[in-house]
């Protein structure tokens, strides 16, 4: 069965600081793994995506890496701020239709001022 | 460019009722996808719709159906409605039915049943 386990599942930091959002997986096949923010009460939001050659995607001051061969991805986000408060949503998706898409539980990230 | 719209954003059934979500892709896409989101979770795969015709199913009672218009929107209707359908309804758009290109969601209509 396709899982997607991520980790902390809530994490709390001071403004400004770093963290780093843990994603593993047992999907197969493979073919992209996205990584969402969803703020409370909305729907998520695209912020990367890295297919099966692709390690590392920047967007912003959100880094993704992705190791397939021990299928870990994770999310670093560098010098926090309040409105980076929200849930972070692993997704892999093996292929072919919407069915195809694995999503993990979240890890929900506070920020505090 | 308006993004994938969804209505209404808040609902409240009671237990036995019925109810109809809509939602509206990405100007082009023609491919509609319904996801269920209780609090806390992620969200889980209702159905998929392309050009009309329903692609996918997920494992969801037969109260859960949907259609999709010509212009390609869509509606998800839940029959006799239970106090566990409480959570946020997300529906999801892309150009195709195949994941490589994808997928855009809306902001989720939040469903309460009491």
């Amino acid at each position: 069965k396709n899982q997607v386990e991520q980790s902390p599942q809530s994490l709390i930091i001071l403004e400004g600081k770093n963290c780093t959002l843990q994603c593993n997986y047992t999907v197969s096949p493979f073919s992209n793994l996205r990584w969402y923010k969803q703020d409370t009460g909305r729907g998520p939001v695209s912020l990367t995506i890295m297919t099966f050659s692709e390690n590392t995607k920047s967007n912003g001051r959100y880094t993704a890496t992705l190791d397939a061969d021990t299928k870990q991805s994770s999310l670093h986000i560098t010098a926090s701020q309040l409105s980076d408060s929200a849930s972070y949503i692993c997704v892999v998706n093996s292929g072919g239709g919407a069915d195809g898409l694995t999503f993990g539980k979240g890890t929900h990230l506070i920020i505090q001022p | 460019d308006a993004g994938v719209t969804q209505s209404p954003t808040h609902l409240i059934k009671t237990r036995g009722q019925h109810v109809t979500l809509r939602c509206s892709p990405i100007s082009g896409h023609k491919s509609v996808s319904w996801y269920q989101q209780v609090l806390g979770q992620g969200p889980q795969f209702i159905f998929q719709y392309y050009e009309k015709e329903e692609r996918g199913r997920g494992n969801f009672p037969d109260r859960f159906s949907a259609r999709q218009f010509p212009n390609y929107s869509s509606e998800l209707n839940v029959n006799a409605l239970l106090l566990g359908d409480s959570a946020l309804y997300l529906c999801a758009s892309s150009l195709l039915q195949g994941s490589d290109y994808g997928y855009t969601f809306g902001s989720g209509t939040r469903l309460t049943v009491v």
